[in-house]
This record gives structure tokens, sequence and C-alpha cells, in this order.
């Protein structure tokens, strides 16, 4: 596609429910981000994968938030038991190499009711 | 753990004035550094970025930026600001090995610039 592409664009969901959030890739991007962005700060790296590999989840803050790139384009994050601490602008990028220009999507906002 | 800081959460200029925004980080080794930008109701765009090279970047819109090592620093500049500039900014901080950005980026939390006409 011509940009990175995030859906939903807003998520509300109530306290403890399951959410998936999608990101399509600017096509044949390699690389592929996953950050959260709480109101009034910068973003916050989560994990990200070169093609289908996860290649670092260090930034996923508990067990409830895991991904996956399971054919090295479109990518799921997702939040299991969802928490109102879980509300944040949930972003996704892409980059043609790992050490080349990101470029970011739209964003989904998530609200945890 | 890397940091990054912009300690100007919120500016305010006139159009014409010039602009600067500070960003510092906190990294020994060797870093590629960027500045984004996000207009209202948009998605984050790249404004300019360093690898190696002149200290001095180039951007768009007019922007540049200055890596200075030994302050660890890499301000944003413009000296010019346009309505139009009115946007959040934020640096970004890349860890490289052998030469290249270790994946994740590491942002400030942004300064919102506002342009009054």
């Amino acid at each position: 596609g011509a940009g990175v592409s995030q859906s939903p664009r807003y998520k509300v969901t109530k306290r403890g429910q399951d959410v998936a959030l999608r990101c399509d890739p600017i096509s044949g991007h390699v690389s592929l981000y996953w950050y959260r962005q709480a109101l009034g700060q910068g973003p916050e790296f989560l994990t990200y994968f070169n093609y289908e590999a996860q290649q670092d989840k260090s930034g996923l803050p508990n067990d409830r938030f895991s991904a996956e790139r399971p054919e090295g384009s479109i990518s799921t994050l997702t939040i299991q038991r969802t928490e109102q601490r879980d509300s944040a602008m949930y972003r996704c990028a892409s980059s043609l190499r790992q050490n080349t220009e990101a470029f970011f999507g739209q964003g989904t906002r998530l609200t945890v009711v | 753990a890397q940091s990054v800081s912009q300690h100007n959460h919120h500016v305010i200029l006139s159009e014409a004035a010039s602009l600067e925004l500070g960003c510092n980080y906190s990294y020994g080794g060797t870093v590629n550094l960027f500045w984004y930008v996000q207009y209202p109701g948009q998605h984050l765009q790249l404004l300019l970025k360093y690898f190696s090279g002149d200290p001095l970047v180039k951007g768009i819109k007019g922007f540049e930026a200055e890596f200075i090592k030994s302050k660890f620093s890499f301000n944003l500049r413009k000296p010019s600001v346009h309505w139009s500039d009115a946007a959040e900014y934020f640096c970004a901080v890349g860890a490289t090995d052998r030469g290249s950005t270790l994946g994740r980026l590491y942002f400030g939390r942004g300064t919102q610039l506002t342009v009054w006409p």
C-alpha cells in the first residue's frame, strides 16, 4: 500500500476484554515496529520484527501483550484481559530495512473503560 | 538505560521568529538521531536524520539540526517559523551496532509548537 495502515483507528473496549490491533506495513518493508504512546509522552517501544521473526520484545510491558507477523507482512498486536492503564495510542511503523527511515501509521487509539 | 530529554514541552512563537528545540540523550555508544513531526490529525513524519558525517543536517521545510557529540545533543532549528509549522516535534535516538540501528528508537516526550500569526 501507499503507507502504513492501522486498524481500527479507534477502539473502545471494556476492561477484561481482549483486543487485537492490526498493522499493514508498506509493501516490501522488512522491518515492522510497534510503539505505545501515552498522553503527553513520546512513543515507547514495544517490539519489532524483521520479516516474520520477532527480533526484540523487551518493550512489551507484561505477558498480556503479544505480537505476531506470521507471513512477514501484516502484524497483529494482541492485548489480553485489558486494563484501564492499557489506554493509549498504539503506533506501528515499518522500514525497508532495519537501519533505514521508519514510516509511521496513523495509530490506533485504544480506550479501556 | 537510554533516555531522551526534550526540555521544552510547549513553545509559543510569533510567525517569523527563530526556533530552537533542545534534545539531549544519554547513551555512550554510537547513535543515529532523528527528529519527527506530527501535524494535527496526521501521523508521525520524519523531519531529518543524522547517521554519520556532517553534524549539521538539513531537513524538509527549512529545518536543520546539529549533532554535538560532546554535549550529547541534537537540537532542532529553523530561522523563521511559519504558522504551518505548528505541530508536535519528537526527538528520537537509535543505538547502533556496527553502523546499523538496533531496531528500537527511544523518543523524547515531545515539544508542542504553537505559532501566532
